[in-house]
């Protein structure tokens, strides 16, 4: 079992709906919680970083974390054709080399 | 606003042939980061790096890698000789270090390495 599960898609909704991305993981120890955009053939954009369990919004962009579970989600509301794009969660335990364990990513299509 | 330098863009070598990468973080980041994202999977981490000292480099294949950054600036990663499995997107990523915003890792745009 890796560390850090994914489901890659893709998926594909229309202009305006709900996205929901998820990752689950099974390393107890992370606490930091990230999640990336990624254009086709460019580097990974940070967009949320959250701490622990909770929820952070940003803008359309809210990410979930769920400690107990093991389950993080981020959310786009009014998704637009621009968020169209690969989504990658990545998380780091406290202390350690932080290095960043990452998901395979999910393909989004916002159609117009 | 500032960002992770990288060069060159793409680059097609041959195996067997030597090939190196350079990146240039943001400014006043102690951390550096060298990742590996093959196509369809999430960045691997191949070197980290704390100031010019190698923090983590476990996973960094040494037989034919090597990583320096010898004024605790920019960084440069070389692979020699390549083989056809090093095709992959090379990430560089740098963080402002320990305290606050340590965790928070900033990329480039990638080398794209094509080994024919």
């Amino acid at each position: 079992q890796k560390e850090v599960e994914q489901d890659p898609g893709p998926l594909s909704v229309p202009e305006g709906a709900i996205v929901s991305l998820n990752c689950t993981y099974s390393n107890s120890a992370f606490q930091y919680f990230m999640w990336y955009r990624q254009y086709s053939r460019k580097g990974p954009e940070l967009l949320m970083y959250t701490y622990s369990s909770g929820n952070k919004e940003d803008g359309r962009f809210t990410a979930q974390v769920d400690k107990s579970s093991k389950y993080i989600s981020l959310f786009i509301r009014d998704s637009q054709p621009s968020d169209s794009a690969t989504y990658l969660c990545a998380m780091t335990s406290q202390g350690g080399s932080e290095k960043l364990v990452f998901g395979k990513g999910t393909k989004l299509t916002v159609n117009p | 606003e500032a960002e992770v330098a990288q060069s060159p863009r793409y680059k097609i070598t041959e195996k067997s042939q030597a090939v190196a990468f350079w990146c240039d973080p943001i400014s006043g980041h102690a951390t550096l980061y060298w990742y590996r994202q093959i196509l369809g999977q999430g960045p691997e981490l191949l070197v980290q790096f704390q100031d010019e000292s190698v923090v983590d480099d476990s996973q960094l294949p040494k037989d034919r890698f090597s990583a320096e950054r010898l004024k605790g600036v920019d960084s440069t990663l070389k692979i020699q000789p390549a083989e056809l499995g090093d095709s992959a997107m090379y990430l560089c990523a740098s963080s402002s270090g320990p305290g606050q915003g340590r965790y928070e890792q900033y990329f480039g745009p990638g080398t794209r390495l094509t080994v024919t």
